[in-house]
Formats: C-alpha cells, structure tokens, sequence
C-alpha cells in the first residue's frame, strides 16, 4: 500500500519554465490537496478538489493550476515559474474534507532560479 | 487572515527531558489536529481533539485543547532523539479546510 505518491522528488527550473508536479493515492480518497512548505509560514493550501471533478482555490493559488484527472490522480501545473515558486510542494489526500486525518506524500522540493 | 501561532519555533534539549509546544489563536477551533514532520518527509497525523478541555495520550505525547478551544498544547515526557522532527498544529475554523501552524522544530540529543 503505497498511500500518496508524488513526483519528481526534486526539480529545478529556470524563471519562466513550466512544469507539472504529479500526485496519485491509492487509498480511495475522495479529497486531495496541493500545499506548498516555507520557512516560517508552515504550510499553506494552494489548490484543493472534494471530489473527482470539482477543483477550488486556496490560500495561495496565483501562478497555479490544478487538474483532477481521476478519483486517484491530482496535479499540479506551473505555467510559468517565478523564483517566489521555489518551495517543498506537498500533496495529500483524505476520505472526507480536511477535517479528518489527511495522508501526505514525501514532497517535491522546487528551486526556480 | 486567521493565525495559528506556534512557541516556541525552535527546541534544543537532552534526551530525558521534559517539554511543552503551545498552539494558540484568537479564534475558536471546531477541532484540531498535531502533526509530525520528519526531515524529507510530508507530515503524520499523531492526534485530533475536538472537545474542549480534552486530554489525549499517545505514549509519552500528551495534547491537551484549552477549555475554550483556542489553544491547545503538546507535553513529551523524557524526549528521546526519536522524537525530533517538525511539530505542526493545524485547526479548523468550521471550514473544510485547515489552516496550519508555522512549526515547532525540536531537536533532541543523546
């Protein structure tokens, strides 16, 4: 049981590349998110979908996209990356919404230079 | 903007000591969740409480929630060098969504 599966595990681009960081769990989750971890702000929601199909916005969802390909995949698109991108992007899923226990993957650790 | 506001930001102690990570907020939580992070790694839930006044247990980990539900803490007794990580609190303002703390970094020495 692999539970959230993300990749790649590292990635660095130059301002203005675009990239899609990719997110998949097999846990039959209906709920999956996006965050992104900074020093000192903890982590903060980017893009979220409650279910296969519906997509909504976070905190922080300027510079982003965001497709729910399936119950099991949810992806993340930076059209064109800016160096305030360079983050530790993380997924996760829960059952229900996030108010119960949210499984997370490892990361993709993001430098745009 | 709610806030979630986490002390002390950083822990430096002896293996076999006590400890305290306090969470606070103005407003009210209708539950909230402690998580550990580990280096490279995304966070694990360790508990959610949602009464106020609640006490849960996990081994040498206690978590409390205030009485009024703005505050919550997280007691380790005889920390061990297990125990380092990244200490995350994450509340829920009756919104599907959480709002996370900024962190309590702890590291413990052998």
């Amino acid at each position: 049981n692999a539970g959230v599966t993300q990749t790649p595990k590292f990635q660095v681009l130059k301002t203005g590349q675009s990239m899609t960081l990719q997110c998949a769990q097999d846990m039959n989750h209906n709920s999956m998110y996006w965050y992104r971890q900074d020093p000192g702000m903890g982590l903060r929601l980017i893009y979220y979908s409650a279910s296969e199909g519906t997509t909504d916005k976070g905190e922080v969802p300027n510079g982003y996209n965001v497709s729910r390909l399936n119950k099991r995949e949810f992806s993340l698109r930076l059209e064109s990356a800016a160096p305030s991108q360079t983050s530790v992007y993380f997924c996760a899923s829960s059952f229900g919404d996030s108010r119960e226990k949210l499984f997370f993957g490892s990361g993709t650790q993001l430098s745009v230079l | 903007t709610q806030l979630l506001e986490q002390s002390p930001q950083f822990l430096s102690i002896q293996e076999g000591e006590n400890l305290t990570v306090y969470c606070n907020s103005s407003s009210v939580f209708s539950s909230l969740q402690w998580y550990r992070q580990e280096p490279g790694e995304g966070p694990v839930l360790l508990v959610t409480v949602v009464t106020g006044g609640e006490v849960k247990k996990l081994k040498r980990l206690t978590f409390q929630f205030g009485d009024a539900r703005k505050d919550s803490s997280l007691h380790i007794t005889a920390a061990q060098p297990g125990d380092t990580g990244l200490y995350l609190c994450a509340g829920s303002y009756n919104t599907d969504k959480l709002i996370f703390g900024t962190g309590t970094r702890l590291q413990v020495f052998p």
